[in-house]
């Protein structure tokens, strides 16, 4: 049983340019969770998501942020418009059920 | 506002003692703690979990102790091993109250001495 993946790892864009994270989570699990991480900080939560629905959002930003989890395919977390402070760590987290949450090895953002 | 606080950013001990981690948190809706270890470029890895009620949980070398009226908690490990370098993570999540997402410290770097 693979655990969480995510792709890129590592992600480099320029201000103003797209980024789109991928997360696919532990077969079986139906719960992901985005989390970003700024260096030397701790992990803060973004969004949760089941299949098709957004949960809770209300670690995200309002805008240039959005997050998806369609029925088929990885969960993807947007980011349009790039800017430095977007540089981060981002981790998916997966779950069977509302609890026990497994990392994947995170995507590093570097905005230049 | 910071809801879980690690105080500590660093701690060094030597192999074979035992290393105690702590951990205080603010909002007494939280029900369920967790420890989490990280390695550099990988994700956290979960080691151990407390549900609020209970005061202790241990699983070999780990052990989780919570004080509710205290809103702390702390991990001991012992004995230490120099593999048990990582950043460990203090989290807090209140499922019981429909909320699921964690809310993480800032992490305690530990360092065991061969």
């Amino acid at each position: 049983n693979a655990g969480v993946m995510q792709n890129p790892r590592h992600l480099v864009r320029r201000r103003g340019q797209e980024a789109r994270l991928r997360c696919s989570p532990m077969k079986g699990h139906s719960h992901v969770y985005w989390y970003r991480q700024l260096p030397e900080e701790g992990l803060k939560f973004m969004v949760y998501l089941q299949k098709e629905n957004i949960i809770d959002e209300s670690g995200m930003p309002k805008e240039r942020f959005s997050a998806e989890f369609p029925k088929e395919g990885p969960s993807i977390l947007r980011i349009q418009q790039v800017v430095r402070g977007d540089s981060a760590a981002y981790f998916c987290a997966s779950s069977p059920n509302k609890d026990s949450q497994y990392f994947g090895p995170g995507t590093r953002l570097t905005v230049t | 506002d910071q809801q879980v606080k690690q105080n500590s950013p660093s701690l060094s001990v030597q192999e074979g003692r035992i290393s105690i981690l702590n951990c205080d948190y603010t909002n007494s809706m939280f029900d369920y703690f967790l420890w989490y270890k990280k390695y550099p470029a990988e994700g956290p890895t979960f080691l151990i979990s407390i549900s609020s009620i209970k005061d202790k949980n241990e699983d070999g070398r780990f052990t989780v102790f919570l004080n509710k009226s205290a809103k702390h908690l702390s991990l001991h490990i012992v004995p230490s091993q120099p593999g048990d370098s990582a950043v460990y993570f203090c989290a807090a999540s209140a499922p019981t109250s429909g909320t699921y997402k964690y809310i993480f410290g800032t992490g305690t770097r530990l360092k065991v001495l061969a």
